[in-house]
């Protein structure tokens, strides 16, 4: 049971362009989502989150938009840089006892070209 | 480097065999998670452990699995008699406190090959 799902494997964009990562999800019950950001060989890199009372959060070229009648979330990075070539993972912690138990999309490819 | 230590980085052995996965959490963190990832897949939560105690263990699997976090020491994932199913990253994160916001600190992975 894919409880968060990324149904885009890879996406590529030109540098300067928007890239938008999708992220859907099933369990109303998640009230906080996170994106990571993950270089080859390296563990992923927490970048930005956004808590179910808001349905955006902004920092710096990255924003998170919630929409939670439709269960499903974005990450807009704005311009993109050849830097931000990474697989980007979108999670929702499970909350309670399970602190820091995440689950996590299968992952987004962006490559950003020069 | 205060980072989330890991080792080893790559470990190859023979199916049968038994792997050790060591997870150095950041300074003044008590609380380690380990992560599973697959070929092509995303991480899936294995274990959640506090100093000397098992939180979590909802994911992993009943045999052959098994982690610890001891009062002194990293926190090791032992995987016994190992399939060629076993070969995967595994990612060690930790936090400072049991956060309810998932903003966890992730190792650089041990990546296991079973030949």
């Amino acid at each position: 049971d894919q409880q968060v799902k990324q149904n885009s494997p890879s996406l590529s964009v030109q540098e300067g362009r928007i890239s938008i990562l999708n992220c859907d999800y099933t369990n109303s019950m998640f009230d906080y989502f996170l994106w990571y950001k993950k270089y080859p060989a390296e563990g992923p890199t927490f970048l930005i989150s956004i808590s179910s009372i808001k349905d955006k959060n902004e920092d710096g070229r990255f924003t998170v938009f919630l929409n939670k009648s439709a269960k499903h979330l974005s990450l807009h990075i704005v311009p993109s840089q050849p830097g931000d070539s990474a697989v980007y993972f979108c999670a929702a912690p499970g909350g309670g006892t399970s602190y820091g138990k995440l689950t996590f999309g299968q992952g987004t490819i962006l490559t950003v070209h020069p | 480097n205060a980072g989330v230590m890991q080792n080893p980085r790559h470990l190859v052995r023979r199916r049968g065999q038994e792997a050790r996965l060591r997870c150095s959490p950041m300074k003044g963190h008590s609380h380690v998670y380990w992560y599973r990832q697959l070929p092509e897949e995303g991480l899936k939560f294995m274990v959640y452990l506090q100093k000397e105690n098992i939180i979590d263990e909802s994911g992993m699997p009943k045999e052959r699995f098994s982690a610890e976090f001891p009062k002194e020491g990293p926190s090791i994932l032992r995987i016994q008699q190992v399939v060629r199913g076993d070969s995967a990253a595994y990612f060690c994160a930790s936090s400072l406190s049991g956060t309810n916001t998932g903003e966890l600190f992730f190792g650089e992975g041990s990546r296991l090959t079973v030949l």
